[in-house]
């Protein structure tokens, strides 16, 4: 079975100028999360999705950062700007409930460097 | 909301046993307890979970005592590759929604 899938694994981008991420969860997962992890810190939730819906952004910060999850399948973070705080890598996960205690599946996370 | 406080790093020997404990005073009654273990470039991988006393699985076991404001994760005789960062994740469920709150991480070193 496939694992959730990230895209691009490394990103290196100037200040100012947008970004996307790309997550595909495992087939069948209603749940999709995207995190935020700096080095040396444990996962930080931006968002989590039951199926197209966000039940949970509230650590989003809504000015610059926007996801989607269109059809409830695959999901899309954007940053726009980016600003140097932003370096961190950025994990997407997955799980097959929505009671918030299942397990979640996690993707390599893409790792961004803003210069 | 649960807050959770682990020990920042650990260093142990090849065969031995290691205990990481995670303590989470503010734990509601509804919220599970799960662990997560990372090696460099990857995602948390699932270790164990659970709500309350014992806990076991082919790879650790997971001790929550009654009043359930701390949790420790086992890990019987460590080999060189459960070297890794294990995070404990507090689940809290209520009316107000769901929140997913990971602890600092504990960054296992295993010797030889």
């Amino acid at each position: 079975e496939a694992g959730v899938v990230q895209s691009p694994r490394y990103k290196i981008i100037e200040k100012k100028q947008p970004v996307a991420f790309w997550c595909n969860p495992i087939s069948g997962h209603n749940t999709l999360y995207w995190y935020l992890q700096n080095l040396g810190q444990g996962p930080e939730l931006l968002i989590r999705y039951e199926n197209e819906e966000a039940v949970d952004d509230s650590q989003l910060p809504k000015d610059r950062f926007s996801a989607e999850r269109l059809k409830g399948v695959d999901s899309t973070l954007k940053i726009q700007p980016a600003e140097l705080g932003d370096s961190a890598v950025y994990l997407c996960a997955s799980s097959l409930g929505t009671i918030g205690h299942e397990t979640q599946y996690f993707g390599p996370g893409t790792r961004l460097l803003v210069l | 909301l649960a807050k959770t406080t682990q020990p920042i790093s650990m260093d142990s020997y090849e065969g031995q046993e290691v205990n990481i404990t995670c303590s989470h005073n503010n734990i509601a009654t509804n919220d599970y307890i799960t662990w997560y273990q990372q090696f460099p470039s990857q995602g948390p991988r699932f270790i164990i979970q659970g709500y309350k006393t014992k806990v076991t699985n082919e790879v650790a076991s997971l001790f929550i005592p009654a009043d359930r404001k701390s949790s420790t994760l086992s890990l019987p005789r460590v080999s060189l590759s459960d070297t890794a960062v294990y995070y404990c994740l507090v689940v809290t469920s209520n009316q107000a929604g769901t929140a997913l709150i990971f602890g600092k991480g504990t960054t296992l070193s295993v010797s030889s």
